[in-house]
């Protein structure tokens, strides 16, 4: 079953930790995205990858770390930085210069406690 | 900078009535323009994209280079299209999108 896989589906995170959302895509897609939903704001770019250890920043960088160490793989950490987490995460991913073929994950709703 | 403004946060219209949800952007060269659209408990899927000049479930979307605007319209709305629409731009490298906009078709 090919697609775009978000894990896990809700998480809690304490005040001071970081906790890492996972993004697998089995569509041999080069490129992935990370977006953060929040209501009212759409989606904002937080990061982007086009090539494998090769990542760039979007709008809203501050508080997060990513990796692509695999081309399957992107996983994003919100670290103790970001003050705000609390969003709806979504991971898309697409071939390069391709946007029609722009994927969408599931999502993982982060809540701070 | 690129950007996409969405101005409709919610939009309510009556079944077979004309629908139109506005998208402005911003961007310094030749972008490409795109609709996403998310349906309840559905992942955000695309529904559209300028280059195409097509139709999709009867929504069609002009590029206007002029204006700057890509609006998204359909000429009878139906109930199996009250969804969440996001306006996307891309100048090659990454997509951006839109704050969205909800739109709700009563019977």
């Amino acid at each position: 079953d090919g697609g775009i896989t978000q894990s896990p589906k809700y998480l809690f995170r304490k005040e001071g930790q970081n906790v890492t959302l996972s993004c697998e895509q089995n569509l041999n897609h080069d490129a992935m995205y990370w977006y953060r939903q929040d209501p009212g704001q759409g989606l904002r770019l937080i990061y982007y990858s086009q090539i494998v250890n090769d990542f760039q920043k979007g709008d809203i960088a501050e508080g997060y770390s990513v990796s692509r160490e695999k081309k399957e793989s992107f996983p994003l950490t919100v670290t103790s930085a970001q003050k705000n987490p609390t969003a709806f995460y979504l991971c898309a991913s697409s071939t390069i210069g391709d946007h029609e073929k722009l994927f969408f994950g599931s999502g993982t709703q982060l809540s701070v406690l | 900078a690129q950007r996409v403004t969405q101005p409709e946060k919610l939009l309510s219209v009556f079944k077979g009535a004309p629908v139109e949800l506005k998208c402005n952007y911003s961007y310094s060269g030749s972008p490409e323009l795109f609709w996403y659209v998310q349906y309840s408990r559905q992942r955000l899927q695309l529904l559209l994209r300028h280059i195409s000049r097509e139709s999709i479930k009867g929504f069609t979307a002009d590029l206007n280079k002029g204006e700057t605007s890509f609006h998204l319209k359909k000429p009878f709305a139906q109930e199996e299209d009250s969804a969440m629409y996001y306006c996307a731009l891309t100048g090659g490298n990454d997509m951006r999108f839109g704050a969205g906009t909800r739109l709700t078709v009563k019977p």
